[in-house]
């Protein structure tokens, strides 16, 4: 079992462009979570995809958008892209069962830079 | 609204003295709790959760946790710290047992030789 993969691990982008990040879940897992972490601080919660809706978001701007596909992938796309917006984005992989989920899997995390 | 507060953004121990990390949490509804740590450039690994089973809390690499409610606290113990303890631990809450969680701000374990 591959677990939660991610990619790319890392990219660097120019301020104004969009961005787009992947993440397989791990096997038997339908519901993906996003997180944003900057440097020195915790996880943010981002959002959340199930049966590719979005079934959850975070404080985040419109700028962040998400898709899920049929075999439960996901990504995340960023546009218009800030400095602040440099972190390693994380995703989370779990299953939902009788409306509530197992343990949650994460990945290693994409890592953006914006300059 | 959830929220999780860590006491003390850089704890250092000396290799086999006690480790103790802070949690205090607030939630408006009972929380499933949870303990992650993170090595350099990598992901988040799950230590141990609460979810109202039992107040104390086993989990991997000799960690536990105590849940007290009168306290809204859950700190993260080890007996003996190993050198390979250094890393970064966060505590994290959700309503919904692996939904969204509200992490805290971290605290980095430097291990003393």
């Amino acid at each position: 079992d591959a677990g939660v993969t991610q990619s790319p691990t890392h990219l660097i982008k120019t301020r104004g462009q969009q961005v787009t990040l992947r993440c397989s879940p791990k096997s038997g897992h339908d519901t993906v979570s996003w997180y944003q972490q900057a440097l020195g601080q915790g996880p943010q919660f981002i959002f959340q995809y199930y049966e590719e809706e979005e079934r959850q978001r975070g404080n985040f701007p419109d700028r962040f958008s998400g898709h899920q596909f049929p075999n439960y992938s996901s990504e995340l796309n960023v546009n218009a892209l800030l400095l602040g917006d440099s972190a390693l984005y994380l995703c989370a992989s779990s299953f939902r069962q009788g409306g509530m989920n197992t343990e949650a899997f994460f990945g290693q995390g994409t890592r953006l830079t914006v300059v | 609204a959830q929220s999780v507060t860590q006491l003390g953004s850089h704890v250092s121990v000396s290799e086999g003295a006690l480790v103790l990390l802070r949690c205090n949490y607030s939630s408006s509804v009972p929380p499933y709790l949870f303990w992650y740590v993170q090595y350099p450039n990598q992901g988040l690994q799950l230590l141990l959760k609460y979810t109202s089973a039992a107040t104390l809390v086993k989990g991997i690499n000799g960690f536990e946790a105590e849940f007290k409610k009168s306290e809204t606290s859950f700190h993260l113990t080890k007996p003996s710290a190993h050198m390979s303890d250094a890393a970064e631990y966060f505590c994290a809450v959700s309503s919904n047992y692996g939904q969204n969680f509200v992490f805290g701000p971290g605290t980095r374990l430097s291990v003393l030789p």
